[in-house]
């Protein structure tokens, strides 16, 4: 059972465009959604994360947007940039000693 | 700063071989993760430890897989005998667990079991 839905599977983006990637989830007891970015040959690594209570987090050309009444939290990249290429989970977790239940991955490419 | 270290990065062997995998988290981490990642099945969480003792391993796929921290600064994903579909990246990760503290993974160690 899949708890934590992401899509696209694939996004290709041109250079200085927006990258978009959407994740979904059921269980209204999570209440910390991190995101992931892992390069070729590397571990994932934390991008940004946001909390329920809050609708949007921006951290430079990265934003979170949550809509905690639709479920559905998503990722935006803005001005995107070659360096960007990699993959992106999104995740979710229910309390602080919980694990981490990540969704499938999106994996972006970004051409000059 | 060292990140969580694991070794080897690649290992080669031959279906009913033993394979150990092992992992140094950051210090003063007490949490650990051990994941697998395929292409099929993505990330999946295999087992956690806080504070050395394991909380979840109800990812473990089977009994051939096992894995121990007899200490805060080491632990070891031991697949015995290994088979071809055992053959992903596993990776290691580390936290603290006060609050919302963000899992360190490390590089990861490629598996492949001929």
């Amino acid at each position: 059972q899949q708890q934590v839905k992401q899509s696209p599977q694939s996004l290709i983006v041109q250079k200085g465009g927006i990258s978009i990637i959407n994740c979904a989830y059921e269980n209204t007891a999570f209440d910390y959604f991190p995101w992931y970015q892992q390069f070729p040959g590397k571990g994932p690594a934390l991008l940004i994360a946001i909390r329920p209570d809050v609708s949007e987090k921006k951290e430079g050309r990265f934003t979170i947007s949550f809509n905690k009444s639709a479920k559905q939290f998503s990722l935006h990249i803005m001005d995107s940039q070659p360096g960007d290429s990699a993959t992106y989970f999104c995740a979710a977790r229910k309390t602080s000693y919980d694990k981490v239940i990540f969704g499938p991955g999106t994996s972006l490419s970004v051409i000059p | 700063d060292a990140g969580v270290i694991q070794s080897p990065r690649h290992e080669v062997t031959e279906m009913g071989q033993e394979v150990t995998l092992r992992c140094k988290p950051i210090s003063g981490h007490n949490s650990l993760f051990w994941y697998r990642q395929t292409m099929m099945r993505g990330l999946e969480l295999l087992i956690y430890f806080n504070n050395n003792v394991p909380i979840d391993d109800s990812g473990m796929p089977e009994d051939r897989f096992s894995a121990k921290m007899p200490n805060a600064s080491f632990s070891t994903l031991k697949i015995q005998p290994s088979e071809p579909r055992d053959s992903a990246v596993y990776f290691c990760a580390s936290s603290l667990d006060t609050g919302n503290q963000p899992q360190h993974f490390g590089d990861g160690t490629r598996l492949s079991i001929l």
